[in-house]
């Protein structure tokens, strides 16, 4: 089973729309939570994280995680073009020597 | 404020070949990852460095792969011989300090190609 599960898309939606993206994670002991943007030929750039349950909110964006079920959610309200990218979810263990943990990636294509 | 950069941007390499890697982290990071992301699957960590010395290899795939950070600042990884399966994007994330997690600083990554 891999730790982080996340559907790779590829997720279309008109501009404007609300994104839902998601991950489920299978180990109760990892405690923050990230999401990474990455555009085309680019590396990965973090967008936002959470350290152990509950939301947080910046200006478009909010990420949430539910760790009863181990899910992790990241909302983008209004969504523009430039919100094109591939998102992916991570984590890592605390106390350790903090490699991060991957899923897969969503593309995401918003169109005008 | 440079950002952590890596070259070469692509490499077309064929099987067999060496090919060396760069990795340019953002100064004064004394941390800094390798990781890899082969088509269709999750980028991976690969290992990293503290200064000069390597923390953490656990994520290299076998002997054929080979990092080195000599003095502290650059790094760079080492596939000799290439093989098919080593293609993929290998980037290449800094940090400031221990435990820093969240303060991963990514490069564009390099594209290698194994014909």
């Amino acid at each position: 089973q891999k730790e982080v599960e996340q559907d790779p898309g590829p997720l279309s939606v008109p501009e404007g729309a609300i994104v839902s993206l998601n991950c489920t994670y299978s180990n109760s002991a990892f405690q923050y939570f990230m999401w990474y943007r990455q555009y085309s030929r680019k590396g990965p750039e973090l967008l936002m994280y959470t350290y152990s349950s509950g939301n947080k909110e910046d200006g478009r964006f909010t990420a949430q995680v539910d760790k009863s079920s181990k899910y992790i959610s990241l909302f983008i309200r209004d969504s523009q073009p430039s919100d094109s990218a591939t998102y992916l979810c991570a984590t890592f263990f605390s106390g350790g020597y903090n490699k991060l943990i991957f899923g897969a990636g969503t593309r995401l294509a918003v169109h005008p | 404020e440079a950002g952590v950069t890596q070259f070469p941007s692509h490499s077309v390499i064929e099987k067999g070949q060496t090919v060396t890697l760069r990795c340019d982290p953002i100064s004064g990071h004394d941390n800094l990852y390798w990781y890899r992301r082969v088509m269709g699957k999750e980028i991976k960590f690969l290992l990293h460095f503290v200064k000069e010395s390597k923390q953490d290899e656990s994520g290299m795939p076998n002997n054929r792969f080979l990092a080195e950070r000599t003095g502290g600042t650059y790094s760079t990884l080492k596939v000799q011989p290439a093989e098919l399966e080593d293609s993929g994007v290998y980037f290449c994330a800094s940090s400031q300090g221990p435990g820093l997690g969240l303060g991963q600083y990514f490069g564009p990554g390099t594209r290698l190609t194994v014909t």
